[in-house]
């Protein structure tokens, strides 16, 4: 069955720890992307890659990194430096663009920052 | 700043009734949108999309309609059923920002049996 997969579902961290958030697609897609999601709030992309080793900053990139070394996988560190890490960080792909594909979201991981 | 914006954050219906529910954006240079439907602990689902060179899309049970002058669409759902019970967000991009989906709050649909 194919899909996104997203590890772990919660993590729990200490304040000024990195953490790295897993993304594994087996869709074949070209395009991946990291949305955040906060109460109230909509989903806003952190960062985006359309192909292997190249991505872009999102609208919300700043205390982020993330790294496309293979197709299949597109995961995310949380910096130290993100002041509000603790939200629900959602991954997502698609074959081309949004504008002419959907996205496939995974379950997203439920982070939490103390 | 919101650029798209449910301003329902919840909604119920009876079951076999009609769901309407709303979208308001304010970046003219959007043209092409988007209906997304996420269940507790799971990812959205694509659900449907419209094109701003139309202004209706059906698909089932699920029509959206667009509104450009009015920068608003809306998603009607037709009977409403228990299952569609979720959270719906609307999403906008362009055709040369089209990395970038921008989402609405969601609106929470509660279906009454």
């Amino acid at each position: 069955d194919g899909g996104i997969t997203q590890s772990p579902k919660y993590l729990f961290r200490k304040e000024g720890q990195n953490v790295t958030l897993s993304c594994e697609q087996n869709l074949n897609h070209d395009a991946m992307y990291w949305y955040r999601q906060d109460p109230g709030q909509g989903l806003r992309l952190i960062y985006y890659s359309q192909i292997v080793n190249d991505f872009q900053k999102g609208d919300i990139a700043e205390g982020y990194s993330v790294s496309r070394e293979k197709k299949e996988s597109f995961p995310l560190t949380v910096t130290s430096a993100q002041k509000n890490p603790t939200a629900f960080y959602l991954c997502a792909s698609s074959m081309h663009s949004p504008y002419n594909s959907p996205l496939h979201f995974g379950n997203g991981t439920r982070l939490t920052v103390t | 700043d919101q650029q798209v914006k449910q301003n329902s954050p919840s909604l119920s219906v009876q079951e076999g009734r009609i769901s309407i529910l709303n979208c308001d954006y304010t970046n003219s240079m959007f043209d092409y949108f988007l209906w997304y439907k996420k269940y507790p602990a799971e990812g959205p689902t694509f659900l449907i999309s419209i094109s701003s060179i139309k202004d209706k899309n059906e698909d089932g049970r699920f029509t959206v309609f667009l509104n450009k002058s009015a920068k608003h669409l809306s998603l009607h759902i037709v009977p409403s059923q228990p299952g569609d019970s979720a959270v719906y967000f609307c999403a906008a991009t362009t055709q040369t920002g089209a990395n970038n989906l921008f989402f609405g709050t969601g609106t929470r649909l509660t279906v009454i049996p």
